[in-house]
């Protein structure tokens, strides 16, 4: 069975720039989270979705943050326009129920 | 809320010695308490959970972690370090029995095994 994929695995952008990152859960896992850990710093939750649904967005940071999850599937996160501070390593993970989280190898944003 | 503190961000063992990482918490309502390990390169793996069953979890690759109420630790031990062991574990709470289930991370704490 395949893991938890992102894409890219890494994204180097200008300030300014607009950038996409896509999560692919693990196939019938309804729960799918999306984390962020800035260099040097703990990982931190930005939100939770359940199908299609947001569940809980109290992690986004501010409102250059988008995520969407059409259809239950795959979710993707734009942040637009992004931030020096926006750099870090962007995780997905996914579950069926409220335990374990399934988690996928991150994508690395570098805002240059 | 809840938060959680892993002292010592970087520990260094022997191969063969004990490991031991600590991890402390605190929340305002029962938690679930979480172990994760993250190798090069790739996402973070659960090492082992403790869900109110046993208060002493063992978990895959010889780790084991004790919950302890009163002191609100959850700290993970290994008998004898593998070199294999070198990576970074996050410890991980989350409210038991409501309705979030966003996880809350330590900081991290960065193994590594000296042959």
């Amino acid at each position: 069975e395949a893991g938890v994929t992102q894409f890219p695995s890494h994204s180097v952008i200008e300030k300014g720039q607009t950038v996409t990152l896509r999560c692919d859960p693990i196939s019938g896992h309804d729960n799918l989270y999306w984390y962020r850990r800035v260099m040097g710093k703990e990982i931190k939750f930005l939100l939770h979705f359940v199908k299609e649904s947001k569940q809980d967005e109290s992690g986004m940071p501010n409102n250059r943050f988008l995520a969407e999850r059409t259809g239950g599937t795959y979710s993707t996160l734009k942040v637009q326009p992004a931030e020096l501070e926006d750099s870090g390593v962007y995780f997905c993970a996914s579950s069926p129920d409220y335990n374990e989280q399934f988690f996928g190898p991150g994508t690395r944003l570098t805002v240059l | 809320a809840q938060s959680v503190t892993q002292l010592g961000s970087h520990v260094s063992v022997s191969e063969g010695a004990l490991v031991l990482l600590r991890c402390n918490y605190s929340s305002s309502v029962p938690p679930y308490l979480f172990w994760y390990v993250q190798y090069p390169n790739q996402g973070l793996q659960l090492l082992l959970k403790y869900t109110s069953a046993a208060t002493l979890v063992k978990g895959i690759n010889g780790f084991e972690a004790e919950f302890k109420k009163s002191e609100t630790s959850f700290h993970l031990t290994k008998p004898s370090a593998h070199m294999s062991d070198a990576a970074e574990y996050f410890c991980a709470v989350t409210p038991m029995d409501t309705g979030r289930r966003a996880l809350t991370f330590g900081s991290g704490t960065r193994l590594q095994v000296q042959p």
